[in-house]
């Protein structure tokens, strides 16, 4: 059973770097599938940030490549996302999630973290 | 960047009725879209992927159609379960968008 956690701060200061790291686990990272990160603010719809291959390849949401780094660590089965600059538009529940081989649609999602940008 | 509209915002339907929740894009995205439903508080859950194939586990009631620009989830008779929020995600081009999402309530 692939298993996806999200940890991370659930409160960032505006200006700081948002940082969150999706541990998975039933299900090894460095298998033929893309990892992913989407993220929901309070009330409104969903928006894909980025997507990771266990060997590093990535690809960005253009509307954030400038501030997104993502990341992934085989050793530990986990990939990571930071995201600088933070400002209040960018609170918002972070989940990470599977893309089934190359097939780029989400089948295995996180619970979901709430991340709020406050000073 | 694609456009994914959802129509209606809000869908009130009856138990044992049909509903029927609709996705546009503003250009094609051959068949790479998915449905997903998500309930409150929790994450989204994949229903529909290669716009007519079911994911593991998700009941015959749901079905999906349509190609191109123009795509259809279909409830066939809803259960007090699938009264929820549903959105539609297209996967053919970067970046990957979804849809603004269609909300069913009980009517």
């Amino acid at each position: 059973q692939v298993q996806l956690q999200e940890s991370g701060p659930g409160l960032v200061k505006p200006s700081d770097t948002l940082s969150l790291t999706c541990a998975v686990s039933g299900y090894s990272i460095s298998s033929s599938n893309w990892w992913g990160w989407i993220r929901q603010p309070p009330g409104k719809g969903l928006e894909w940030i980025g997507y990771i291959y266990y060997s590093g390849s990535i690809y960005y949401n253009p509307s954030l490549k400038s501030r997104v780094t993502m990341s992934v660590d085989t050793s530990k089965n986990q990939f990571s996302l930071k995201l600088s600059s933070v400002t209040a538009v960018d609170t918002a529940v972070y989940y990470c999630a599977r893309a089934y081989r190359s097939s780029w649609y989400f089948d295995y999602w996180g619970q979901g973290t709430l991340v709020t940008v406050s000073s | 960047e694609i456009v994914m509209t959802q129509s209606p915002a809000t869908l009130s339907v009856s138990p044992g009725e049909r509903a029927t929740l609709s996705c546009r894009a503003s250009q094609s995205v051959s068949s790479n879209l998915a449905w997903y439903q998500q309930k409150p508080g929790q994450a989204p859950r994949l229903l529909i992927y290669g716009a007519s194939t079911r994911a593991t586990g998700v009941p015959a009631r749901f079905s999906g159609s349509g190609s191109g620009t123009e795509f259809t989830l279909t409830i066939s008779s809803l259960q007090s379960e699938d009264f929820a929020v549903y959105y539609c995600q297209q996967y053919n081009n970067w970046p990957r968008t979804f849809g603004q999402g269609t909300t069913v309530e009980i009517k």
